[in-house]
């Protein structure tokens, strides 16, 4: 079974600092990995995802995630935070792609300005 | 459509009553799915489906839940004779096949009283 375990449900940096939300995960198989944003009233939108290429894996609005095997983790960064970068995030995991994906609790984040 | 729109948006429902929750996808997405969020928690898998069919719905917490999506665009959710412990809110998504980009809509938040 897969699971995914967000560190931190509240996160708070100061504008211009950097952002970092941490995620590990568990699978039996070689996973695919997600990050995935919601901001106020919108849908979720996928930030980034790994499927075994490039372990260093860039996504939009200027965050990555490295996936560490050793580690079984896959942490979001942003060298700057930006204001508008305030939201939920959540982290998922998948064995075959995108059919069941297993996400977890979620962090937020706030820009403190 | 442009996105992936959910209706109602927003549903306060009596114990026991019947609720439906509709998704409308992106246009020609052949794969759908359904997600449950409670409050607090990340989004969890319900149940897809390949156009018409369903090849998984081993996340319906109990045969009081149902989808359907007889034409392969529109999907419904059913949920008989509501309990309390089904508030949450229910996401749906899709994508133009398994393995691609999913698209999640805003949600649909039911309370049931």
């Amino acid at each position: 079974a897969q699971s995914v375990t967000q560190l931190g449900s509240h996160v708070s940096v100061s504008e211009g600092a950097l952002v970092l939300l941490r995620c590990n995960y568990s699978s039996s198989v070689p996973p695919y990995l997600f990050w995935y944003v919601q901001y106020p009233n919108q849908g979720l939108q996928l930030l980034l995802k790994y499927t075994s290429a490039a372990t260093l894996v860039k996504g939009i609005n200027g965050f990555e995630a490295e996936f560490k095997k050793s580690e079984t983790s896959f942490h979001l960064t942003k060298p700057s935070a930006h204001m508008s970068d305030a939201a939920e995030y959540f982290c998922a995991v998948s064995d075959f792609g995108n059919e069941k994906l297993t996400f977890g609790t979620g962090t937020r984040l706030t820009i403190i300005p | 459509g442009a996105g992936v729109s959910q209706s109602p948006r927003y549903k306060v429902t009596k114990r026991g009553q019947d609720v439906t929750l509709r998704c409308d996808p992106i246009s020609s997405h052949a794969t759908l799915y359904w997600y449950q969020q409670a409050l607090g928690q990340g989004p969890e898998f319900l149940t897809y489906f390949n156009y018409e069919a369903q090849p998984d719905k081993s996340g319906l917490p109990s045969d009081r839940f149902s989808a359907e999506r007889p034409e392969g665009s529109i999907s419904t959710l059913t949920i008989q004779r509501t309990e309390q412990r089904d508030s949450a809110m229910y996401r749906c998504a899709s994508s133009s096949t398994q393995g691609d980009t999913i698209y999640f809509g805003e949600g649909s938040w039911l309370t049931v009283v």
